[in-house]
Order: C-alpha cells, then structure tokens, then sequence
C-alpha cells in the first residue's frame, strides 16, 4: 500500500500570505497526485491533478508541483475564502489520500 | 451542470448492510468512472471502490471483502453496498466522478454533498 503525509498538519496564515503545504508518498507515484480543498460540512473539491495541472474554475494562484514522492501545493497569496483543509491524494495504485492539513487564520 | 446527489438510510444496525444509491442528473452516467469515498467524522477521506458503466468494478483492497458496487443506467444511478457493517462504518459517504484519462487509477472532479451513515442499535 501507498502511505501518504503531509506537512504541516495545521498552518495558521494571513490574507496576502503566500501558502506552501507538502504531500509525501511512501513510494513514487510518478506525477499521478491530486490536491483538493474541503471546507466545513462540504464536499472536497478538485483543485489540481497530475501534480501540477489546475482543474478548470480554479484561480490561478493554486499552483502544484512534484514527483516522484515529494510534491507541493502553493497559493500564491492566500485570500480569505482559501481557508480550509487540504488533502492529496495519488492514484498511482488505487487512490490513498493524505491526512489533510488546515489552513486557518493568524 | 452534473450534479451528484446521495441517498439512502441514516441509520444501519450494526451487522446489517448499508446501501446507498447516487444519483446523476444534468448530464449521462457513460463515459465516467464513479466511485464511493467515505470520511468519519473529524477525519481523512478512504476511497471505497469505483465502477464504469459497463459493470467493470475496482475495490479498497482492505473492504472488497464487504463492498459491492452496482450501476443503473437506465436511471443515471449506481449504488453502494457495505455489508457486515460495524460502528467504524459510522461516515459521511460521498459519491464522486472520475474522468477517464490516461492514469493509473483515478481522481474525482465532481463530488456529490455527501451522506451521514450512522451505524448503531
């Protein structure tokens, strides 16, 4: 099995902040990883797929990168509807998601 | 637009097999994976297992034992069966869409609002 981590588990930011969040598989998974955002009582939604292509809709200050095991998710300059929790998820073999981080306010 | 919408029981007695049907509306059911994630409360996402329209299906290794997935498309619907629950079954279920591209396995652009599955006597 594919374990996922991410750092840090929680980050308290700022508006305007520039947001970094890593994602680590126990094993290469090529570029095949996705990030998503979930806020409170809803459904995640697709942020970024194959490490660092950005599903339509989504502003372009989410950025992905990696591969291999070691990727990032980067928001440029954190807006306030941007806090909430983060999750990757690979879909080298099957699709095992990280445990999340929350991106709250400082 | 697509939309996703679960529905079924809130409530399964321990033992007993939790169902749950998705239903597609806005758009067709072919030409899509679609697949089941669950999340306990306070927690991660654990992906449960997907089906194409064709009956082709693909399980969590650690629940295939328990799940069966099935799809309607006469109806735009496929379905989710859990048997053998216990409380640790106890999650939100969420139904999701996953593009068929050239990857491995899947990731999920359309997501539905989710389904609260208390398991309990």
């Amino acid at each position: 099995d594919i374990q996922m981590t991410q750092s840090p588990s929680t980050l308290s930011a700022s508006v305007g902040d520039r947001v970094t969040i890593t994602c680590r598989a126990s094993q290469s998974i090529s570029s095949w990883l996705a990030w998503y955002q979930q806020k409170p009582g809803k459904a995640p939604k697709l942020l970024i797929y194959k490490a660092s292509s950005l599903e339509s809709g989504v502003p372009s200050r989410f950025s992905g990168s990696g591969s291999g095991t070691e990727f990032t998710l980067t928001i440029s300059s954190l807006q306030p509807d941007d806090f909430a929790t983060y999750y990757c998820q690979q879909y080298n073999s099957y699709g095992t998601f990280g445990p999340g981080t929350k991106v709250d306010i400082k | 637009q697509v939309q996703l919408q679960e529905s079924g029981p809130g409530l399964v007695k321990p033992s007993e097999t939790l169902s749950l049907t998705c239903t597609v509306s806005g758009g067709s059911i072919s030409s899509y994976y679609w697949s089941w994630i669950r999340q306990p409360a306070g927690k991660g996402l654990e992906w449960i297992g997907r089906i194409y329209t064709s009956g082709s299906t693909n399980y969590n290794p650690s629940l295939k034992s328990r799940v069966t997935m099935s799809v309607d498309t006469s109806k735009n619907q496929f379905s989710l069966k859990l048997s053998s629950v216990t409380a640790a079954d106890t999650a939100v279920y969420y139904c999701a869409r996953a593009p068929v591209v050239a990857a491995p396995y899947w990731y999920f652009d359309l997501w539905g609002r989710g389904t609260l599955v208390t398991v309990s006597s």
